[in-house]
Formats: structure tokens, C-alpha cells, sequence
């Protein structure tokens, strides 16, 4: 199976900053990763998928890259609204990452 | 509106069973791969079970395989889990989503809760 790993695992940031958050995996997987948003409560959000392509609807300030086994996550100019926890995932057995918190420093 | 809803969920305990069930509207269900995603309180998120357009391909997690099984009907446009010999460690939200690009659509979850 496939192992994923995120870092950090809590991030605290202030709004304007620019975070970058990185997931790693057992063994290389392409382009094939996502990358969610989840909220207290809330359903998970598909942000990235395909390492870099961004869902529709979602602002520009995410991106993400990455291929084989390193991939990254950036914000830039966090806003109010992106304080979330966001998940890896891989395409290949479904794998998520543990998640990384964003929260207000 | 596209959507899925998700219900069944519940108070069961050990031992016990539950049907839960995932409706689409808004798209066209019989088109798409569906899976269940499990998330324990305070924890991350899990992959459970994957149904294919045509219930052809049907794929679960060691953690669930054997007692939980998925299934759909799309004349229903829905999806359902059906869950047995439930353990503690099932107590979490479940959640549908829809599967095309990665995890495109989730529904708002449905809480089971294993407890004597």
C-alpha cells in the first residue's frame, strides 16, 4: 500500500502570508494527487487535482505542483477564509494524507 | 442543484448493523465512479469503498473488507453501504462522493456511532 505523508502538520500563519505545504509518498505516483480543504464540520473540498490542475471555482491563490513522490501546496496571500485543514490524496489506492491545520497565528 | 445526500446513519451497537445511503440529483449518477470516505472524530480522512459506474468493479479497505459491502442503483440515482458486525473503531462520519477528476462531490455526511 501506499503511504502518504504531509508537513508540517500544523502550520500557523497570518493572513497575507504565503504557506506552502508538502506531501510525500511511498513510491512515485506521477501527476496523480489531489488536494482538499476541509472545514470543522464541513465535508472535504477538492482544490488540486492532477498535482497542479485547479478545480473549478477555485481561487488562484492555490497551486499546486509536484511529480513521482514530492508534491506541494501553496497559498498565496492567505485569506480569513483558508483557515482549514488540507488533505493529500493519491489516485492509485485512494490514500489521504494525515492533513495539515492552517491556523491563525 | 448537483448534490448528493447521504442518511442512515445512527446508534448501533457492536455487533450491530446499518444501511447507509448516498442520493445524487443535479447530475447524471449511472455516469460515475461513487465512493465512501470515513472520517473518525478528530481524525483523517479514509477511504473505504469505490463502486464503478456499472457496479462492474467494486473495491474496499482492508478495515472494512468482509463486513461492509456497496452497492447502487441508479434507477434511484443512489448508492448505499451496507455495514456489519460493527466495531467501535467504525464510530466516524461517513461520506459519499462523487469520483471524476479525484473526489469532485461529497455529500454532508451521516454519523455513525458503535456503542453499547
Amino acid at each position: 500500500d501506499i503511504q502518504m505523508t504531509q508537513s508540517p502538520s500544523t502550520l500557523s500563519a497570518s493572513v497575507g502570508d504565503r504557506i506552502t505545504i508538502t506531501c510525500r509518498a511511498s513510491q512515485s505516483l506521477g501527476f496523480w494527487v489531489a488536494w482538499y480543504q476541509q472545514k470543522p464540520g464541513k465535508a472535504p473540498k477538492l482544490l488540486i487535482y492532477k498535482a497542479s490542475t485547479l478545480e473549478s471555482g477555485v481561487p488562484s491563490r492555490f497551486s499546486g505542483s509536484g511529480s513521482g513522490r514530492e508534491f506541494t501546496l501553496t497559498i498565496t496571500s492567505l485569506q480569513p477564509d483558508d483557515f482549514a485543514t488540507y488533505y493529500c490524496q493519491e489516485y492509485n489506492g485512494w490514500t489521504f494524507g494525515p492533513g495539515t491545520k492552517v491556523e491563525i497565528k | 442543484d448537483v448534490q448528493l445526500v447521504e442518511s442512515g446513519g445512527g446508534l448501533v451497537k457492536p455487533g450491530g448493523s446499518l444501511r447507509l445511503s448516498c442520493e445524487g440529483s443535479g447530475f447524471t449518477f449511472s455516469t460515475y465512479s461513487m465512493k465512501w470516505v470515513r472520517q473518525a472524530p478528530g481524525k483523517g480522512l479514509e477511504w473505504i469503498s469505490s463502486i464503478s459506474s456499472s457496479s462492474g468493479h467494486i473495491y474496499y479497505a482492508d478495515s472494512v473488507k468482509g463486513r461492509f459491502t456497496v452497492s447502487r442503483d441508479n434507477d434511484k440515482n443512489s448508492m448505499y453501504l451496507q455495514l456489519n458486525s460493527l466495531r467501535a473503531e467504525d464510530t466516524a462520519v461517513y461520506y459519499c462522493a462523487r469520483a471524476s477528476t479525484a473526489f469532485d462531490l461529497w455529500g454532508q455526511g451521516t454519523m455513525v456511532t458503535v456503542s453499547s
